[in-house]
Parts: C-alpha cells; sequence; structure tokens
C-alpha cells in the first residue's frame, strides 16, 4: 500500500520565523512530489514540486527532497499569518500521474 | 485562461438517492481526475479519466462512477448515497505525466 504521512499538527510559529513542514513515503521508487496548500473551506492550490535530491527554492518557500531516506520537507521563511493554512504533501508513485496525498499538516503563523 | 471549474459549488440529498457532479478541466488538459476529501482529511483519490476512458480507480465502491467527453470534460456519478459520502468532491486536471495538478473549486455535497 502506497502511503503518505504527514504530522497533523498544528504546527505554530511566530510570524518571521522559518516553518518547517515534513512528509514520509513508503515507496523508494517514487519520482514526483508536490507542495500543495490548501486555506480552509478552499481548494489545494499547487505551491511546490520537487523531483530530484537536494533542494528546490522559489521566492519563500524551499522544497527539500531526500530519496534514500523517503522524505521531503518545505521550509517556509519569513512565515507570515497569509501563510496560515493547511499544507498537503503529494506524491506520485508510479509515473501514472496519479497523486496520492498525505492528511496534510496544519500551520499556524501568529503575529 | 479559464481554470477548472467545477458545479454545483454546494449540493444536499438525501440517503439513497443518486447525484452526478460536473467538471470542467483547464484549458490544455486532457487529464481529468476526481477526489474526495473528508473534513480533516486529504483528498483521497476516486479515479482518473484519459481519452474518455477509465485510467485509475482507487479504493472506491461500484456506486462511483464517470464518464469523460470528448471535449475533456467529467462528470462523477454517486448511487445509492450513504452518510459517509458527505464531503468535499474535487475535481483535479492535468496535461502529461507527473505534471502536478490544477484543482478547481470543489462541490461540497451533504447528504442527510
Amino acid at each position: 500500500q502506497k502511503e503518505v504521512e504527514q504530522n497533523s499538527g498544528p504546527l505554530s510559529v511566530p510570524e518571521g520565523a522559518i516553518a518547517s513542514l515534513n512528509c514520509t513515503y513508503s515507496d523508494r521508487v517514487s519520482q514526483s512530489f508536490f507542495w500543495y496548500r490548501q486555506y480552509s473551506g478552499k481548494s489545494p492550490e499547487l505551491i511546490m514540486s520537487i523531483y530530484s535530491n537536494g533542494d528546490k527554492e522559489d521566492g519563500r518557500f524551499t522544497a527539500q527532497l531526500n530519496k534514500a531516506s523517503q522524505y521531503v520537507s518545505l521550509l517556509i521563511r519569513d512565515s507570515q499569518p497569509s501563510d496560515s493554512a493547511t499544507y498537503l504533501c503529494a506524491v506520485n508513485f508510479d509515473n501514472t500521474d496519479k497523486l496520492i496525498f498525505g492528511t496534510g499538516t496544519r500551520l499556524q503563523v501568529f503575529p | 485562461d479559464a481554470g477548472v471549474t467545477q458545479s454545483p459549488t454546494h449540493l444536499i440529498k438525501t440517503r439513497g438517492q443518486q447525484v452526478t457532479l460536473r467538471c470542467s478541466p483547464k484549458s490544455g488538459h486532457d487529464t481529468v481526475s476526481w477526489y474526495q476529501q473528508a473534513l480533516g482529511q486529504g483528498p483521497q483519490f476516486i479515479f482518473q479519466y484519459y481519452e474518455e476512458e477509465e485510467r485509475q480507480r482507487g479504493n472506491f465502491p461500484d456506486r462511483f462512477s464517470g464518464h469523460q467527453f470528448p471535449n475533456y470534460s467529467s462528470e462523477l456519478n454517486v448511487n445509492a448515497l450513504l452518510l459517509g459520502d458527505s464531503a468535499l468532491y474535487l475535481c483535479a486536471s492535468s496535461r502529461g505525466q507527473v505534471s502536478g495538478y490544477t484543482f478547481g473549486s470543489g462541490t461540497r455535497l451533504t447528504v442527510v
């Protein structure tokens, strides 16, 4: 069974701090990894994708992938209250364009 | 450039009834995937349509069925509704493999 695991949180960080969100997955041969942000009552919004080991940066967001350890993480620098949302990790296990999602981590950024 | 459009936005049905949800993919996208998201949970994969065929299916009963039309739009049908079918139903479109999805705004289904 292909699985994606996330800590449900909430993860509380002060404004301006770095928020670190983690995700582990069950299949070592997984190829593609995605982070989505979902505000309460809204649909998920793609914020980052990563395919190779290492770091990928986009603005305040950095995705980190370690395939040997089967984890992917998302760092949010200079966290803002507007970053408060649920962050969903999604994995493509078998290159067939089907994504498996974790349960999400709720992030709270307080002023 | 229109994104993914879903209709209706909200729906209330009675146990045992049938429901049809609709989705128009983002322009240029040819693959439609449907997800069910219960409160506090991550989206659960129902099935995926490509070239008017069901390409993959998740662990959902046969009460859940779908269709894709030549213009790539799609429908999700649920028969014999149960209280447990109450959820946010998300349509996601994509093009090509492993490209990430674009989600629609979802249909909130409540079964009473």
